[in-house]
């Protein structure tokens, strides 16, 4: 069984650029969930995919857009980006149908730094 | 809408000592409740779950909590720590239907044991 893989783990990108996050579920999941988790905070739920479209989000701007792919695996875009930005962004996956749902299993996040 | 409060942000113990991380939690439906770990440079870790039926509910790595309904807590505690549970933990809520399975985070209790 293939854990929930992110890509890059880190980045730095300069204030006003795009920046696109890339995540894997683990293997028979269909359900793909991204979260912020500034320095010291918990996580903040971003949104969720669900058979490729957003099923749920949370108090984010729509500068902050995804997309979720035929194989379940997810992106996450950012556009003009702001310093407060910076943050590790998590990507989790589950199985909705499974009577499971609220089990999501977390990726080990990619760390974007806004300079 | 949901919130979790963990009261306390940093929690210092000895090794073999016993722990307690507290987490209380504000909802007008019922919610799941849960428990995650992340180790520096991690992602998210499930530690234990409540769903529903016995309040007290055992993890993994010797962890326990107990869900208490009336004061809306749900308490995490170790009898004896040790080193490798240095960490930050999360208590976590969800609503138990929706599709969209959002979870809602504390700002996370970073425990340090001390040799």
């Amino acid at each position: 069984e293939t854990g929930v893989t992110q890509s890059p783990t880190h980045l730095i990108k300069t204030r006003g650029q795009q920046v696109t996050l890339r995540c894997s579920s683990q293997s028979g999941h269909n359900t793909v969930s991204w979260y912020q988790q500034a320095l010291g905070q918990g996580p903040q739920f971003i949104f969720q995919y669900y058979r490729e479209e957003e099923n749920g989000r949370g108090n984010f701007p729509p500068r902050f857009s995804g997309l979720q792919f035929p194989n379940y695996s997810s992106e996450l875009n950012v556009n003009a980006l702001e310093l407060d930005d910076s943050a590790l962004y998590l990507c989790a996956s589950s199985l909705i149908g499974s009577g499971k749902a609220y089990e999501q299993y977390f990726g080990p996040g990619t760390r974007l730094t806004v300079t | 809408a949901q919130s979790v409060t963990q009261l306390d942000s940093q929690v210092p113990v000895f090794e073999e000592a016993p722990v307690e991380l507290r987490c209380n939690y504000s909802s007008s439906v019922s919610v799941y409740l849960f428990w995650y770990v992340q180790y520096p440079n991690q992602g998210l870790q499930l530690l234990l779950k409540y769903l529903s039926g016995s309040t007290l509910v055992k993890g993994i790595n010797g962890f326990e909590a107990e869900f208490n309904k009336s004061q809306t807590s749900f308490h995490l505690r170790k009898p004896s720590v040790h080193i490798s549970d240095t960490a930050e933990y999360f208590c976590a809520v969800s609503p138990p239907r929706g599709s969209a399975s959002k979870i809602i985070f504390g700002s996370g209790t970073r425990l340090s044991i001390r040799p």
